[in-house]
């Protein structure tokens, strides 16, 4: 069965701290992963799409890279607009167009 | 222009009713899902139906029923609710095929339902 597990749960940093967020995948052929942003109340919102192992995509202080294993999400010079749960989800070569999520990092970035 | 809409935004009910929560999308797309968020932020898949055929069905009580008039219409029903039922209900939206899939879900803002 695809899993996904993210670390850590939670990370509060200052703003100007960058940091990265880990996404551990288990999967039987991965044909996608995903990262998202969720803020309160509302619906997660895309962020990254990789689909090889040495992929990486970069978006203003945002950065996804992907290993056989797992993903990280690199945050550079973070600032409060930035406080968010980012979630991680995998698509397999099953299930359709299943997609399974981790259960997020919620970040907090302090001025 | 929302590209896909839930409603009810809250939902506040009793043990034992029957409620529904609508959704739509705009987008053109011909594949729609229903996960559940649970206190903790997992976001698990229910359903999901392709030009108005259930493709996924996931473990889920049969209390609840999905059914979608036509490809832009995705409702969810539940029956005699319980209290574990409380969560976030979150409706989603992606092409399917020739599509582009590389954007993953168009997510709709969700449906906060609270069983008392």
């Amino acid at each position: 069965e695809d899993q996904v597990t993210q670390s850590p749960e939670a990370l509060r940093l200052q703003e100007g701290e960058s940091s990265s967020l880990n996404c551990s995948y288990t999967v039987s052929g991965l044909r996608g992963l995903f990262w998202y942003r969720q803020d309160p109340g509302k619906g997660p919102e895309f962020l990254f799409t990789l689909y090889s192992a040495g992929e990486e995509k970069e978006k203003e202080r945002l950065k996804a890279t992907l290993t056989k294993k797992e993903s990280f999400l690199h945050i550079t010079a973070p600032k409060p607009e930035d406080s968010a749960t980012y979630l991680c989800a995998v698509r397999s070569n099953t299930g359709f167009q299943k997609l399974v999520f981790g259960t997020g990092t919620r970040l907090l970035v302090s001025p | 222009d929302t590209a896909v809409s839930q409603t009810p935004k809250y939902l506040v009910t009793q043990m034992g009713n029957d409620k529904s929560i609508k959704c739509e999308q705009n987008l053109g797309h011909d594949t729609m899902y229903w996960y559940k968020q649970d206190s903790k932020k997992f976001l698990k898949i229910m359903f999901s139906y392709n030009n108005k055929e259930l493709i996924i069905n996931e473990t889920v009580p049969n209390r609840f029923s999905p059914k979608s008039p036509d490809k832009a219409h995705l409702n969810l029903h539940i029956n005699s609710l319980e209290l574990g039922d409380s969560a976030v209900y979150f409706c989603a939206s992606s092409p399917t095929g020739t599509g582009d899939f590389s954007y993953g879900y168009t997510f709709g803002s969700g449906t906060r339902l609270t069983v008392v």
